[in-house]
């Protein structure tokens, strides 16, 4: 069964450092999206793309953060400055639609674990 | 008021017991709605999704929309162990649907 892989699975930065999360979204998916989870909080919409650019930000994603879809296959976030608070686990998603409805949902990847000192 | 909220538990049954998990949403127009599991340290699992009021029944969840009271249950028939985790309630919002989450309740189903 098709599914979104995340790589890496552990980062480890110092606070500043520029980071780049990496996904490969399901092949035959349109519609993109990061979410982050702080741990012990919820899960937290960040940014959705579609035709190669931001379709909804959320407030979080300030002008620290970027996505870009730098080929066929791969999805990025990159933050530009890490800070401590940007410390969490960042899953990619993506549905073939956007359509959310019986026929199609968003499907999550693995997660990657960032951790910013 | 929260967009979507849920009372965090744990909740406790023994195996064998039916789960209930409740979720209340804010917002009018939402249409879809879902329920995710999640296990420590892992990625949300999708389990089940509903769109329309009433109940809709997949193996042993079964999850329960009532649009007019915004509210939306997950019921887990015959629970064991391996149920222990924590479920998220999800509802779609805005033009690129993006889901918002609640925090989660954590179940706790004891052998």
């Amino acid at each position: 069964e098709p599914e979104v892989t995340q790589t890496p699975s552990h980062q480890v930065t110092q606070m500043g450092q520029e980071v780049i999360l990496r996904c490969v979204p399901i092949s035959n998916h349109l519609y993109f999206y990061w979410y982050r989870q702080i741990l012990g909080q919820k899960v937290e919409f960040l940014v959705s793309f579609y035709n190669n650019e931001i379709s909804e930000k959320s407030e979080i994603f300030d002008d620290q953060f970027s996505v870009e879809r730098p080929d066929g296959s791969n999805f990025t976030l990159k933050i530009r400055s890490t800070k401590l608070e940007d410390s969490a686990m960042y899953f990619c998603a993506s549905s073939r639609t956007g359509i959310l409805s019986s026929t199609d949902t968003q499907y999550f990847g693995p997660g990657t674990r960032l951790t910013v000192l | 008021q929260k967009e979507v909220e849920q009372n965090s538990g744990p909740l406790s049954v023994p195996e064998g017991a039916i789960a209930s998990l409740n979720c209340t949403y804010s917002d009018r127009v939402s249409q879809s709605f879902f329920w995710y599991r999640q296990y420590s340290g892992k990625s949300p699992e999708l389990i089940m999704s509903i769109y329309s009021n009433g109940d809709k029944e997949d193996g042993r969840f079964t999850a329960q929309l009532n649009k007019a009271s915004q509210y939306v249950s997950l019921l887990i028939r015959d629970s064991q162990p391996s149920d222990s985790a924590t479920y998220l309630c999800a509802v779609e919002r805005g033009a690129t649907n993006k889901l918002i989450f609640g925090t989660g309740t954590l179940l706790a189903v004891q052998p």
